[in-house]
């Protein structure tokens, strides 16, 4: 089936590193992703993960992969105030790469 | 210089009109989509075009009929518009195939529609 849960909040310290989670049902994904939303604005695309990789690391970010469990999880270092965002978990879907099924979004907020 | 531009960017109209939304890509991309997103923040695809054809149809009322003249252009036109449809509609555009993996899609900045 097609779902992907993700928490709706967080609240951290400015500084602090910040732990998103995601879950996933389709096990045939093959790709995950990761976008952030800003107020206002549209999508924007962060980070993507190929299923057969455990972890990926990008300057703040890292993803990491648990196919088994089929967890999916976005760590920001030092966060700042500019990450405050709503983030959204995402797999492609096994029938073809032109579908994006997107989680509920997880709304980040930085606080001094 | 926008990348995907959607417009009007807010829209208000009465239950039982007729109204359209205007998308345009200039990434040179060949594939379009339309995304609703609800007062949830959940984003739930509609619609999605290939040069020019439609590829995916989710489970949307027929009141809601995409339009795509050429590979740039996606437009929505929403007729006898309810309550329910009150949401923001996202349009996004990619590569296709392999080629979607690297670069994801890129997203306009989206239309707020409100039925009163």
């Amino acid at each position: 089936g097609e779902d992907v849960e993700q928490s709706l909040f967080l609240s951290v310290r400015e500084g602090d590193s910040s732990v998103i989670n995601c879950t996933y049902t389709d096990s045939s994904s093959t790709y995950l992703y990761w976008y952030k939303q800003e107020p206002g604005a549209g999508l924007q695309l962060l980070t993507y993960i190929f299923s057969n990789m455990d972890m990926k690391q990008d300057q703040r970010l890292t993803v990491l992969l648990n196919k088994k469990d089929k967890h999916l999880s976005l760590r920001i270092a030092d966060t700042q105030t500019g990450d405050s965002a709503i983030y959204f978990c995402a797999e492609s879907w096994a029938g073809g790469y032109n579908k994006l099924i997107f989680g509920a979004g997880t709304r980040l907020a930085v606080h001094p | 210089d926008t990348a995907v531009s959607q417009t009007p960017k807010y829209l208000v109209t009465q239950m039982g009109n007729d109204k359209s939304i205007k998308c345009e890509q200039n990434l040179g991309h060949d594939t379009m989509y339309w995304y609703k997103q609800d007062s949830k923040k959940f984003l739930k695809i509609m619609f999605s075009y290939n040069n020019k054809e439609l590829i995916i149809n989710e489970t949307v009322p027929n009141r809601f009929s995409p339009k795509s003249p050429d590979k740039a252009h996606l437009n929505l036109h929403i007729n006898s518009l309810e309550l329910g449809d009150s949401a923001v509609y996202f349009c996004a555009s990619s590569l296709s195939g392999d080629r979607i993996i690297a670069y994801g899609y890129t997203f306009g900045s989206g239309t707020r529609l409100t039925v009163v």
